[in-house]
């Protein structure tokens, strides 16, 4: 079955450090997403990628950086210029065209920094 | 710029009984689709219900409905006959083509259903 897969689901990072999320998806998607989820914030945009090779930045991009080599794979560092980096972080995917604009998720990583 | 708003942090409901969730949102495109997620304790996001902004119909999923008012840019959900698996988070988001072309979440209801 297609899906998004993240990866690792829990995740530990010392402070000074850059840690990368990774987030595969199998769905032959064009777009993809790296939401972060803070208690009573919601979902907040870091990056966008509609095509392979390119990537803009979200409402919250500072401290983040992303790629986009392959279409099935969106990975998101998280650096050590992001102050509060403990969140929980999502990611997504859809088509770029047709009606059909509904996003599928990733089930997510927890990162905390210890 | 495109928002989302979610005035009620927390709701609850009896079992079978009726809720609504607001959500007011606004942007610029005028080509735009609205939807309802819900987040169980897994944190799982699963799609309750889309509805396109050009579409005058509400949409309806089950026991889940709209109310869409585009004038007022008011979109609520409304859960009918509640089930204990109905209780999670539920978010209220706006996708916006064109150059806005990403998704926003409003902050979240998280909803208790009450046996």
């Amino acid at each position: 079955d297609g899906g998004i897969t993240q990866s690792p689901k829990y995740l530990f990072r010392k402070e000074g450090q850059n840690v990368t999320l990774s987030c595969e998806q199998n769905l032959n998607h064009d777009a993809m997403y790296w939401y972060r989820q803070d208690p009573g914030q919601g979902l907040r945009l870091i990056y966008y990628s509609q095509i392979v090779n390119d990537f803009q930045k979200g409402d919250i991009a500072e401290g983040y950086s992303v790629s986009r080599e392959k279409k099935e794979s969106f990975p998101l560092t998280v650096t050590s210029a992001q102050k509060n980096p403990t969140a929980f972080y999502l990611c997504a995917s859809r088509m770029r065209t047709g009606s059909n604009y509904g996003y599928t998720f990733g089930s997510g990583t927890r990162l905390t920094v210890v | 710029a495109q928002t989302v708003t979610q005035s009620q942090p927390e709701m609850s409901v009896q079992e079978a009984e009726t809720v609504t969730l607001s959500c007011t949102y606004d942007t610029s495109e005028s080509d735009y689709y609205l939807f309802w997620y819900k987040q169980p304790p897994s944190r799982q996001m699963i799609l309750v219900i889309r509805q396109e902004a050009y579409k005058q119909q509400n949409a309806t999923e089950n026991r889940f409905s709209v109310n869409f008012q585009k004038a007022a840019k008011s979109f609520s959900l409304k859960i009918s006959d509640s089930q204990l698996g109905d209780a999670a988070m539920y978010f209220c988001a706006c996708y916006g083509g064109g150059a806005t072309n990403k998704l926003i979440f409003g902050t979240g209801t998280l909803l208790a259903v009450q046996p």
